[in-house]
């Protein structure tokens, strides 16, 4: 199984500011299968971007997905007061066929 | 515009089997794409349960595998879950979601809270 190991836990930080979230693999992962969801409370998760760099349609180009290998990366340019809300990052492996979640990034209003 | 509705019990004692559906608005299942089960323990992560695709080739997660079953009912455009054996573990928002390919989940239900419990 592919841990993923998202960091920081919690990030508190201002609107208008630079989100930098962090998504960990324990062993390499395609590209082609990492995504990125944000979550509010008592909501679904919402698909952000998938192949690690690909938004999903509606979503906002402030949000901007990037990485390879075991180190993946979501960047949110400039944080808008609905961007406050908790961020997964999810990866699909083959071999067995499998999905895993990180465990959450929460991105919370300083 | 799909959408995903999930039905079923909210309470399931323990040791039973908790089975619950998720009904689809605006696609026909059995045209294409896979389906699947996302549970989320409350104040906790997301965890992956199954997939199915339109053809009905399942896809489990290998720590629940022994005791799931995901399911296509194409007469009513829905997929099903049953979880057998379960414990207050099990207790969780369980949400249905669509999935392009079988990388990621693009639409999801709202999700429904079942809870374990005598």
């Amino acid at each position: 199984e592919v841990v993923l190991t998202q960091s920081p836990g919690t990030l508190s930080l201002s609107p208008g500011e630079r989100a930098t979230l962090s998504c960990r693999a324990s062993r390499s992962v395609s590209s082609s299968y990492l995504a990125w969801y944000q979550q509010k409370p008592g909501q679904a998760p919402r698909l952000l971007i998938y192949g690690a760099s690909n938004r999903a349609t509606g979503i906002p180009d402030r949000f901007t997905g990037s990485g390879s290998g075991t180190d993946f990366t979501l960047t949110i340019s400039r944080l808008e007061p609905e961007d406050f809300a908790v961020y997964y990052c999810q990866q699909y492996g083959s071999s067995p066929p499998e999905i895993t979640f990180g465990q959450g990034t929460r991105l919370e209003i300083k | 515009q799909v959408q995903l509705q999930e039905s079923g019990p909210g309470l399931v004692k323990p040791s039973e089997t908790l089975s619950l559906s998720c009904a689809v608005s605006g696609y026909s299942i059995s045209t294409g794409y896979y389906w699947g089960w996302i549970r989320q323990p409350p104040g906790k992560g997301l965890e992956w349960i199954g997939t199915i695709s339109h053809s009905g080739i399942t896809y489990y997660n290998p720590s629940l595998k022994s005791r799931v079953t995901v399911s296509l009912d194409t007469s009513k455009n829905q997929f099903s879950l049953k979880l057998s054996s379960v414990t207050a573990a099990d207790t969780a928002v369980y949400s249905c979601a669509r999935l392009p390919s079988l990388y990621y989940f693009d639409y999801w239900g709202q999700g429904t809270l079942v809870t374990v419990s005598s």
